[in-house]
């Protein structure tokens, strides 16, 4: 079946330093793909999303690219700040389904 | 513009009883979905509605269902509550037009405790 995955489920990084999260999936079908963040006691916050015909985009702070020929997604944020601290969720969707399917998430921790 | 509302923001439900749950969407989306949120499952997809009509189901039993109003406000409802039901149950709203469409917006989630 179609699931999404990540690679590390925690990460800590020290205050101004880049991160990068990553995130594997597995259904070759899926066409969009989105990054939520969610804090403690909060509902996931849409942070960026990409479509399957391209590679890389920008938001401010963050990037996420797209490799399709390992499956391979990821969010890099620069500069982190003590606001980035939440668990980080990668979603896929099947153009032919209409819901998500999100990885387990990873919970960034950004040190002082 | 506001965002998706979600009401009660907290409730704790007995065992066998039913919960209820509501959902506003942003205004002027027609896509109303649900989500269940777990430690131990993470977030998984409950149902999808669009103009009043269900459009695709998660693997949940039939305890689990929803609907949608003609104004797009959606409820869901969980009946014989079980204590594996206790989660956060997150709704979640779309335009469903144009490249916009996709975007899937959250809102704060209901904290459903069964006892």
């Amino acid at each position: 079946g179609e699931s999404v995955g990540l690679h590390l489920p925690t990460l800590s990084v020290q205050e101004g330093d880049n991160s990068i999260i990553n995130c594997a999936y597995s259904n070759s079908a899926s066409d969009y793909f989105i990054w939520y963040k969610q804090e403690s006691g909060k509902g996931p916050q849409f942070i960026i999303d990409i479509r399957s015909n391209m590679d890389k985009r920008q938001g401010q702070r963050v990037t996420v690219l797209l490799n399709k020929t390992v499956k391979h997604l990821s969010l890099q944020i620069a500069a982190t700040q003590p606001g980035d601290s939440a668990v980080y969720f990668c979603a896929e969707r099947n153009q032919g389904a209409q819901k998500l399917v999100f990885g387990q998430g990873t919970r960034l921790t950004i040190n002082p | 513009k506001a965002g998706v509302t979600q009401t009660p923001r907290y409730l704790i439900k007995t065992r066998g009883q039913q919960v209820t749950l509501s959902c506003s969407p942003i205004s002027g989306h027609r896509s109303v979905s649900w989500y269940q949120q777990t430690p131990g499952q993470g977030l998984q997809f409950l149902f999808e509605y669009f103009s009043e009509t269900q459009r695709n189901k998660g693997n949940f039993p039939g305890r689990f269902s929803g609907r949608q109003f003609s104004n797009s406000r959606s409820e869901m409802n969980v009946s014989t509550l079980e204590l594996g039901d206790s989660a956060l149950y997150l709704c979640a709203s779309r335009p469903s037009d144009g490249a916009s469409g996709n975007t899937i917006y959250f809102g704060e989630g209901s904290w459903l405790t069964v006892v």
